[in-house]
């Protein structure tokens, strides 16, 4: 079965403190692996996507890698408002799933200025 | 800003009220979403019409019924809801239905059922 898990579930950084956020994902065959910023009382902010092992793209301070297994959000000297909610999702190339998006349940970041 | 623009902001309605959810796209986007969201969950798929045809209703019950009179427009009609509806819902748009082009999602309608 599809499955995204995200970890860790809440972090808590101080200004300055990279990191980095894990999205292990079960497909049978990975279409595209998608990345959203989402802050409270908002819609999901797109980000990254990213097809294939080996791929990187980078935005300001982020940078999306990923693995035939897991994707990593690396986050380079967090700002106060890199605070939000960083959401994983997959999309299966089983078509039999619609290819529907199959989310993650995100990962809470604070940092402390 | 997002470019996806929802309506309204806030709703909050009784159990017998009739009220609509109204989103609108101008990127020329020709697949759109409804999904529902609870507190610290990801979203939820509702509906996703391609091409202005209905395309997935993920077993959404008859209460909520969704309109799309154009590739711009989306509609959400809601009748009858329960106070478990109350959620944050949603409106998303993407190029194409399930090629890999990215959700690009409203601010969404935070909706309390009194």
């Amino acid at each position: 079965e599809d499955q995204v898990t995200q970890s860790p579930e809440a972090l808590r950084l101080q200004e300055g403190e990279s990191s980095s956020l894990n999205c292990s994902y079960t497909v049978s065959g990975l279409r595209g692996l998608f990345w959203y910023r989402q802050d409270p009382g908002k819609g999901p902010e797109f980000l990254f996507t990213l097809y294939s092992a080996g791929e990187e793209k980078e935005k300001e301070r982020l940078k999306a890698t990923l693995t035939k297994k897991e994707s990593f959000l690396h986050i380079t000297a967090p700002k106060p408002e890199d605070s939000a909610t960083y959401l994983c999702a997959v999309q299966d190339t089983n078509a039999g799933n619609n290819r529907k998006l199959i989310w993650g349940l995100g990962t809470s970041l604070a940092v402390n200025p | 800003d997002t470019e996806v623009t929802q309506t309204p902001k806030h709703l909050v309605m009784g159990m017998t009220n009739k009220k609509s959810l109204k989103c609108e796209q101008h990127m020329g986007h020709r697949a759109m979403y409804w999904y529902k969201q609870k507190a610290k969950k990801p979203p939820e798929l509702m509906f996703v019409y391609s091409y202005e045809k209905l395309s997935i209703n993920e077993s959404v019950p008859s209460r909520f019924s969704p309109e799309c009179p154009n590739s711009s427009l989306l509609n959400l009609h809601l009748h009858a809801l329960q106070p478990e509806d109350s959620a944050l819902y949603l409106c998303a748009s993407s190029l194409q239905q399930g090629n890999n082009s990215p959700l690009h999602f409203g601010n969404g309608t935070r909706l309390t059922v009194t």
